[in-house]
């Protein structure tokens, strides 16, 4: 069964350091991965997604990702934290042919002046 | 602009009522959506379809009944059925590609009185 892992329910980072929300997954074939942010109240916004090529995949807002096939990892990064990056961060895993996304839990990113 | 628009942003439900949510989008995709948001648990899989007339139920589809009868259109109800209804309710959109992202709506909150 597919599946996917954020191990920290809430990372708080300072506003200037680098921060790092972690995602694992579980999938059978070649694994499509993709990262959402939700605002309160809002809808999810896509960030980035790995399908295949290069291991760090670049986004929207600065935010990157490095694939690690061997440790079936998917970490979001960026180098400099924002206090308006703070949000609940979400990893998710395609399924298949259909089209559906399997989620993680969420992280919520705190980010503090 | 292209989107998804979900209506009413705020719903409440009486006893024995069903509602219905509902999810429009003017991106010409023909995967549809819907998600269940409930705090800490990330987003589960009520219905989707993926083309005109055609629907399946997702990991939590009772009490939930949903029809495609517009490529762009998705509307959800939640019966009376659903003893459980309080949640973000979440319609998402795609191309059948399976490397695209899923393009979501703003949500529907849903309450009981």
């Amino acid at each position: 069964a597919q599946s996917v892992a954020q191990p920290e329910d809430q990372v708080n980072v300072a506003e200037g350091n680098p921060l790092t929300v972690k995602c694992t997954y579980s999938v059978s074939g070649n694994p499509y991965l993709f990262w959402y942010v939700q605002y309160p109240n809002r809808g999810l916004q896509f960030l980035l997604k790995y399908i295949t090529g290069d291991n760090l995949v670049k986004g929207s807002y600065g935010f990157e990702a490095e694939f690690n096939k061997s440790q079936t990892s998917f970490h979001l990064k960026k180098p400099s934290a924002l206090v308006s990056d703070s949000a609940l961060y979400f990893c998710a895993v395609r399924g298949g042919n259909t089209g559906k996304l399997i989620f993680g839990q969420g992280t919520t990113l705190q980010v503090k002046p | 602009d292209g989107g998804i628009t979900q209506s009413p942003k705020y719903l409440f439900r009486k006893e024995g009522q069903n509602v219905t949510l509902s999810c429009e989008q003017n991106l010409n995709h023909d995967a549809m959506y819907w998600y269940r948001q409930d705090p800490g648990q990330g987003l589960r899989l009520i219905y989707y379809s993926q083309i005109v007339n055609d629907f399946q139920k997702g990991d939590i589809a009772e009490g939930y009944s949903v029809s495609r009868e517009k490529k762009e259109s998705f509307p959800l109800t939640v019966t009376s059925a659903q003893k459980n209804p309080t949640a973000f309710y979440l319609c998402a959109s795609t191309r059948p590609n399976v490397r695209q992202p899923q393009h979501f709506g703003d949500g529907t909150r849903l309450s009981i009185l």
